[in-house]
């Protein structure tokens, strides 16, 4: 799997847009962009996923560059509900290695008032 | 509502005393895993099952055991629990297809072994 590096530490203003970079400079053609966070010793929540194409749900927006070595998440209106460890992780679709998620270091967002 | 639960959510027991910690889904999905969760460690699996009666190790089994009767249920058994074992833990689960990787996660239990 195509390894990530994230910043360690964002801060946010409540009420603006929060954007998370990735870098993932060797992913691979097969290889799918998740994104997950996890607020503090609760259990993990999945947020978003793309292959290359910008992704849009309830929750956030993902950013794939056009060459796909990164991406960007996107909380167009972070609140302090939002402050959490998130987390890029660049995996190959299906069923491979048992669905297993490894999580990195993920980038710590603090959304202050 | 849509969730994965877990039971209980926090368990203080004594060396070697048997514990299940109960996992259900109401999302009707496949797929569900075990993790833990220690500091300076990330997220380890446990085990996973891809189906009823379908599972298999993951990364850490040692002192586990789990089963599939049911799609809903994936229980998992510490026969006899030890001090490493003291964790977070998490069960997870998944749609069947591509994205795997985008799981649904319970809100975790918390178990000291002394």
């Amino acid at each position: 799997d195509a390894k990530t590096t994230q910043p360690t530490s964002m801060d946010c203003a409540e009420g603006r847009a929060a954007n998370l970079p990735c870098n993932h400079s060797t992913i691979s053609g097969n290889e799918y962009v998740y994104w997950y966070r996890q607020i503090h010793s609760q259990g993990p929540q999945y947020i978003i996923h793309g292959l290359k194409n910008n992704e849009t749900n309830e929750m956030a927006s993902l950013i794939i560059t056009e060459d796909r070595k990164s991406s960007t998440l996107i909380l167009p209106h972070a609140t302090l509900r939002d402050t959490a460890v998130y987390y890029c992780i660049v995996r190959v679709g299906g069923y491979n290695q048992g669905g297993k998620l490894i999580f990195g270091q993920g980038t710590e967002l603090s959304v202050k008032p | 509502e849509a969730q994965v639960t877990q039971n209980p959510r926090y368990l203080i027991t004594v060396t070697g005393k048997k514990l299940t910690v109960t996992c259900s889904q109401n999302m009707n999905h496949e797929y569900m895993s075990w993790y833990r969760q220690d500091p300076g460690l990330g997220l380890r699996q446990i085990y996973y099952s891809m189906n009823v009666e379908v599972t298999d190790k993951g990364d850490v089994p040692e002192g586990y055991k789990v089963s599939r009767k049911e799609k809903r249920n994936f229980p998992l058994i510490l026969e006899s629990p030890s001090p490493n074992q003291t964790s977070l833990y998490f069960c997870a689960s998944s749609p069947r297809g591509v994205g795997t990787y985008e799981q649904y996660f319970g809100p975790g239990t918390r178990l000291t072994v002394t």
